[in-house]
């Protein structure tokens, strides 16, 4: 079983619109967590990272939540743009590992 | 500065042949990461250099996989006689070092194995 899963695997959403994206995770202990995005053809790009410390970390029009007690993070996009068009990935260090956890992402689509 | 480069972007191959696959990380970055994304699949991690330590090579799926990095720059990833069920994205990141530090990724290598 994935130590990181993460729903909806896609979603279509309308330009303007918001929507969140779910990540639950089982890696422990918890270092860190962070969500890429990675358009078409491209490498993933980091666009958040929490800490076991931190319940909501900005990024422009993205949101990121934590519960470090449920294990559970969320990725808010406010007023969707074409451009938020792409896979977000979300991304799990255990403490004292070099090894990262991958989910296998959200593909979110943004059409006019 | 300049990004995470890796070429080639594309390579189309035969079953049976060997590959090469090339990463140049960002100047100063320590650690390298190799990791292979297949369709619908999230990133399975390959290889990990750190410095001149011994490469974690755990995620490396069989023995046709290898990888160096010379100099403490450059790495190339090889696959010797490419099966058809190694066709993916393959993907290089680096990172300052150990701990908390960002990964950044290059573009990707998409292999076909025909």
């Amino acid at each position: 079983k994935n130590q990181v899963e993460q729903s909806p695997q896609s979603l279509i959403i309308l330009e303007g619109k918001n929507c969140t994206l779910q990540c639950n995770y089982t890696v422990s202990p918890f270092s860190n967590l962070r969500w890429y995005k990675q358009d078409t053809g491209r490498g993933p790009v980091s666009l958040t990272i929490m800490t076991f410390s931190e319940n909501t970390k900005s990024n422009g029009r993205y949101t990121a939540t934590l519960d470090a007690d449920t294990k559970q993070s969320s990725l808010h996009i406010t007023a969707s743009q074409l451009s938020d068009s792409a896979s977000y990935i979300c991304v799990v260090r255990a403490y004292g590992n070099n090894r990262l956890a991958f989910g296998k992402g959200n593909q979110v689509v943004v059409i006019p | 500065g300049a990004g995470v480069s890796q070429s080639p972007s594309n390579k189309v191959t035969e079953k049976g042949k060997d590959v090469e696959l090339r990463c140049d990380p960002i100047s100063g970055h320590t650690a390298l990461y190799w990791y292979r994304q297949s369709l619908g699949q999230g990133l399975e991690f390959l290889i990990y250099f750190q410095g001149n330590s011994a490469p974690d090579k755990s995620g490396l799926p069989s023995d046709r996989f290898s990888a160096e990095r010379t100099g403490g720059s450059v790495s190339t990833l090889t696959i010797q006689r490419t099966q058809q069920e190694d066709s993916a994205v393959y993907l290089c990141a680096s990172s300052l070092g150990q701990g908390r530090d960002e990964q950044y990724f290059g573009p990707g290598t998409r292999l076909t194995v025909t």
